[in-house]
This record gives structure tokens, C-alpha cells and sequence, in this order.
């Protein structure tokens, strides 16, 4: 069965340090991927999704930056934290069309102080 | 172009009463629609999903949601609630051709009073 995994669950980090939150997807190939984030008592809010290894769409111009160096493996950084960087961000994935649901991972809740 | 909107932000009802979640949507296309759960610092759940056929789809939890193209709803309800079903519930739809991108809705947040 397909499982996602994303970590860490919880992490603090002071304004302008570096970020890495790390998704990685098992029991299938070729998955689309996706990095949401929940701000709180808001909805979803798209920032990066991709449809291959190497390939990355941004939804929202900001400081993040997504990649994916591995057919099942997608990675959310920045170089600088801001305040505004915090929230919850979830990693999904989806195969087949567009009639297929997203499969979330259980999130990572940020704080940045 | 696809949009959902969810009506009220927060539902609050009886342990025992109905359950209903209101969700429309518009699209240029037929849809796919979708409704998620998600429980305190959890990721999203599937509750159900219409792609064709039955109006009526049945998912987890005793959930169930009724297509009507003709109001562009797809409203979520349950007979009676439980406290277990406190949670956020999210609509979505996929109505682009060729889009690995559904819309969701803002969220309804769904109260459950003893």
C-alpha cells in the first residue's frame, strides 16, 4: 500500500534562518506532488506542486522554493524564514487524472519566532 | 475555471442531529468533486468523491453527498453526528482538463455539542 511520510512534525526556527521540510512518497511511482500550507483559521493555499523529477510549478512568488531530486521524494526550503513563514505545510500526492483524490501526509506545524 | 465556495465557516450541532455541510461549485466542465476531513494537526482525509455515475455517494464515517447539477451543489451530510466528527471538512473540484490541480474550498468547521 502507498504510504507518505513528511517530516518533522513540529519545528521552531528564528526569523532568517534556513528551512528544509522534507516529503517522501512509497508503493508507487511517478507520483505528482504537491507542498500546501494552512495559515491559521485559513484554508489551503497552494504553493509548489510537480509532475516529474526535476519539474516544479510555483503557485505563490515568495521566498520558498520546492524541488524534487527523486522520483518519489519532494523537498520544501528557503534561505531566509520570515514571520509571515508560518503555518501548517502539508505534502500530498496524487496519481492518475484528475478524477484521483490527493493522498496528505500529516503536516509539519511551523513556527517562526 | 473551477471555484468552490463553502457556506459558514463554523456549523455547530447536537451529538445525534443531522450533519449538513454545504458546499457549490462552478466549472465549464463536468466535475469531480471531493470532500476531505481533516482532524486537530492532521493532514487531510478522503470522505468521498463523485466522478460519474450515482449522484448519491456514500464514503466513510456514514457520510454521504448527492451531485446536483442543476443547483452546482454537493453538499455533505450524515443522519446523525457524533463527537468523533468534530473536525474541518474541506469540498474540492477538479474541473480543468488536463489539471492535476483541484480547488478546494475554504473549510467548514464542524462543532459537536453533548
Amino acid at each position: 500500500s502507498q504510504t507518505i511520510h513528511q517530516w518533522p512534525a513540529t519545528l521552531v526556527q528564528p526569523v532568517g534562518s534556513p528551512l528544509s521540510l522534507e516529503c517522501t512518497v512509497e508503493g508507487t511511482s511517478n507520483p505528482n506532488l504537491y507542498w500546501y500550507r494552512q495559515a491559521a483559521g485559513r484554508g489551503l493555499q497552494l504553493l509548489f506542486y510537480s509532475i516529474g523529477i526535476g519539474q516544479i510549478s510555483s503557485e505563490v512568488p515568495q521566498n520558498l522554493s520546492a524541488s524534487r531530486p527523486q522520483d518519489r521524494q519532494f523537498i520544501l526550503s528557503s534561505k531566509k524564514l520570515l514571520l509571515s513563514d508560518s503555518g501548517f505545510y502539508l505534502c500530498a500526492w496524487m496519481v492518475g487524472g484528475r478524477g484521483s483524490p490527493l493522498h496528505f501526509g500529516n503536516g509539519t506545524r511551523l513556527t517562526v519566532t | 475555471a473551477q471555484s468552490v465556495t463553502q457556506l459558514g465557516s463554523h456549523v455547530s450541532v447536537s451529538e445525534g442531529a443531522l450533519v449538513l455541510l454545504r458546499c457549490n461549485y462552478s466549472s465549464s466542465v463536468p466535475p469531480y468533486l471531493f470532500w476531505y476531513v481533516q482532524y486537530p494537526n492532521q493532514g487531510l482525509q478522503l470522505l468521498l468523491k463523485y466522478t460519474t455515475g450515482a449522484t448519491l455517494v456514500k464514503g466513510i464515517n456514514g457520510f454521504e453527498a448527492e451531485f446536483k447539477k442543476s443547483e452546482t451543489s454537493f453538499h455533505l451530510t450524515k443522519p446523525s453526528a457524533h463527537m468523533s466528527d468534530a473536525a474541518e471538512y474541506f469540498c474540492a473540484v477538479s474541473a480543468t482538463r488536463g489539471s492535476y490541480i483541484p480547488t478546494f474550498g475554504r473549510g467548514t468547521s464542524l462543532i459537536v455539542h453533548p
